[in-house]
């Protein structure tokens, strides 16, 4: 059965470094997404891929924050700098289309846990 | 602004009990509704999606339902077991979101023996 895989499973860094995380979404799925999730709480949307163009990023922090999905297809989310606050599980989910208009189940992977020291 | 909410926060049953957790939501107009399960420190599974147009959808023990005029959505489980123990949560894609899902806080199941 087809999953969404995400590397690695836990990072532990400390303040001010760098972190990646990757994913993998199912073969064939156009949209990406990447959910944040601290604890005791919901996913929330981060930034969102429709192929390799970005249609939603306006809950990214910018400033320390970047997302890429180069050939449309993998992709990497980026810390830099680490701050204590990202600590949470970032998680990759993946569906067959987000245009609006045309709604799809999303299937999740199994994150990446990040704590910040 | 679009709010999910899932009464109760946690929720301690006997094994064998039927339960149903609660998803409200803010505004009807949404696609879909989607019940997930977590495990701790896991990702999420999902569990079942009802279509705008359904009224609910059924996979094993489990039953969803979809009420938009109420903006309301339940999941009951039947015959509860300890492997069910985890954090459900519901979700929904709002109109001019690009299929993005808001998320309730969930509920945390646990069905002891």
């Amino acid at each position: 059965e087809a999953e969404v895989a995400q590397s690695p499973r836990y990072k532990i860094t400390e303040k001010s470094q760098a972190v990646a995380f990757w994913c993998d979404p199912i073969s064939g799925h156009a949209t990406l997404y990447w959910y944040r999730q601290i604890l005791g709480q919901g996913p929330e949307l981060l930034v969102q891929f429709q192929d390799e163009s970005v249609v939603d990023d306006s809950q990214l922090p910018k400033d320390r924050f970047s997302a890429e999905r180069l050939k449309g297809v993998d992709s990497t989310l980026k810390i830099q700098p680490a701050e204590l606050g990202d600590s949470a599980m970032y998680l990759c989910a993946s569906s067959p289309s987000g245009r609006e208009g045309r709604y799809n189940e999303q299937f999740f992977g199994p994150g990446t846990r990040l704590t910040v020291l | 602004k679009q709010e999910v909410t899932q009464i109760p926060a946690a929720l301690s049953v006997p094994e064998g009990e039927n339960l149903v957790l609660n998803c409200s939501f803010t505004d009807s107009a949404i696609y879909n509704l989607q019940w997930f399960r977590q495990d701790p420190g896991k990702g999420l599974t999902s569990l079942l999606l009802i279509q705008s147009s359904q009224r609910e959808q059924t996979s094993g023990r489990l039953n969803a339902s979809l009420d938009k005029s109420s903006g309301r959505s339940t999941l009951y489980i039947a015959a509860s077991q300890p492997g069910d123990s985890a954090t459900y949560l519901c979700a929904a894609p709002f109109s001019g979101g690009y299929n993005k899902l808001i998320f309730g806080a969930g509920t945390r199941l646990a069905v002891h023996p």
